[in-house]
Formats: structure tokens, C-alpha cells, sequence
């Protein structure tokens, strides 16, 4: 089967920088995604990676270790309204868009 | 444009009876997926489509169904509700289906089942 773990939870102040882990277990690799989710709200794409290292999209950065089976989202220079819930998913391969999802990490930034 | 549209946003039933829920995607958007949010289970998938026809189908009874229309507008169905279907149901769309498309969602409705 497929599964990815995250932390639960994870606390914050602003202008900090925090990283969301994310280890996963697939039958087969395609890249890991991030999406933020705030409360009641829609859950928006942040990141793809399908190549090991590091992709930069301002404040947030992905890295991926396909080798560690691993990831993590960092966020920079943190500010309150970065408090959310932030998910890795991997696709579950071939010609569709399904999304396995991980556990899911809700982030609190503290002033 | 207009972004993922979900209706209704929120919904209260009954067990035993029937939900439809819709879903329009974002213009020129032909996969839709949907997905079942709980505090427990987290994000699962439930059915994707692509052209009207189903490509995919998660592990959910067939208590759960859905149809995609001509304009890629989608509807997904639960009949004979139980307390348990209680979540949030949320429909994601994208240009094609593939591992690597940027997925769009909606905000999705809120069922909740007494």
C-alpha cells in the first residue's frame, strides 16, 4: 500500500522559519506535491517535486530525497496567516490525478 | 477566471436518505476528482473523470457514485446515508489527467448526517 506520515501538529512565531516533514511509502514514484488548507477553506497547491533537491517559490521551499523516501516543506519569514494545515501527496500513478494525501500538519503561528 | 464551484456549502440530512452534491470546474478544465475529508481519515479519494467517463475509483462503497457531464461539469451522489458519511466533500479539477497536474479545488461541501 501507499501511506505518508507528517507531524500532527507544529508551532511557530512569526518571522521564524519551520519545516513540515514527510516520509512516504509507495509502490511506484512520480513526485510529492505540498497543499495548504486553511479552516473551511479550499486546499491550494504550493509545490511539486519530482527531482531530488531543493525548488524555491518565495518564502516556501520543497526539498525531496527519493532515495530517504522523504520531503519536507520549509517556510520562511513566517507571518500569521501562514497558520494552516499543510499536506504532502504523492500521485498514485499512471493516467489519472488521483492523490494519496499525507496525515496532514496544522501549523500554528504565534505572534 | 473563475475557480473550482462547489454547491451547496453546506448541507444537513438524515440517515437513510439521499445527497447530490455538484461540482463545476474551472473553464477548459476536463478532470474532475473528488475527495472525502474527515478529521479521522483524513483526505481520501473517492472517483475521478475525465471526458464522462470514471478513470478512477477509491476504496468507498457503492452507496457512493458520481457522473461527469458533457461541459465537465460533475455531480457526485451518496444514497442510504449513514452517520459516517458525515465530512467535507471537495472536487478538484485540472487541464488533463496525469501524476503530474497541479490540482484545483473547490471548497467543498460540508455534509453533515443526523
Amino acid at each position: 500500500g501507499q501511506s505518508l506520515e507528517q507531524p500532527s501538529e507544529v508551532t511557530a512565531v512569526e518571522g521564524a522559519i519551520v519545516q513540515i516533514n514527510c516520509t512516504y511509502q509507495t509502490s511506484g514514484f512520480y513526485g510529492l506535491s505540498w497543499y495548504q488548507q486553511h479552516d473551511g477553506g479550499a486546499p491550494t497547491f504550493l509545490s511539486y517535486n519530482a527531482l531530488d533537491g531543493l525548488e524555491e517559490t518565495g518564502r516556501f521551499s520543497s526539498f525531496l530525497s527519493r532515495s530517504d523516501s522523504y520531503g519536507y516543506l520549509l517556510l520562511q519569514e513566517l507571518q500569521m496567516k501562514d497558520s494552516a494545515s499543510y499536506f504532502c501527496a504523492v500521485p498514485a500513478g499512471g493516467a489519472t490525478n488521483k492523490l494519496i494525501f499525507g496525515t496532514g500538519t496544522l501549523l500554528a503561528v504565534q505572534p | 477566471k473563475a475557480g473550482v464551484t462547489q454547491t451547496p456549502r453546506y448541507l444537513i440530512k438524515t440517515r437513510g436518505q439521499q445527497v447530490t452534491l455538484s461540482c463545476s470546474p474551472i473553464s477548459g478544465h476536463r478532470s474532475v476528482s473528488w475527495y472525502q475529508q474527515t478529521p479521522g481519515q483524513g483526505l481520501q479519494f473517492l472517483f475521478e473523470y475525465f471526458s464522462e467517463t470514471q478513470r478512477n475509483k477509491g476504496n468507498f462503497p457503492g452507496r457512493f457514485s458520481g457522473r461527469q457531464f458533457s461541459n465537465s461539469r460533475s455531480e457526485m451522489n451518496v444514497s442510504t446515508l449513514e452517520l459516517g458519511d458525515s465530512a467535507l466533500y471537495l472536487c478538484a479539477s485540472s487541464l488533463v489527467a496525469g501524476p503530474n497536474e497541479k490540482l484545483f479545488f473547490g471548497s467543498g461541501t460540508q455534509l453533515s448526517v443526523l
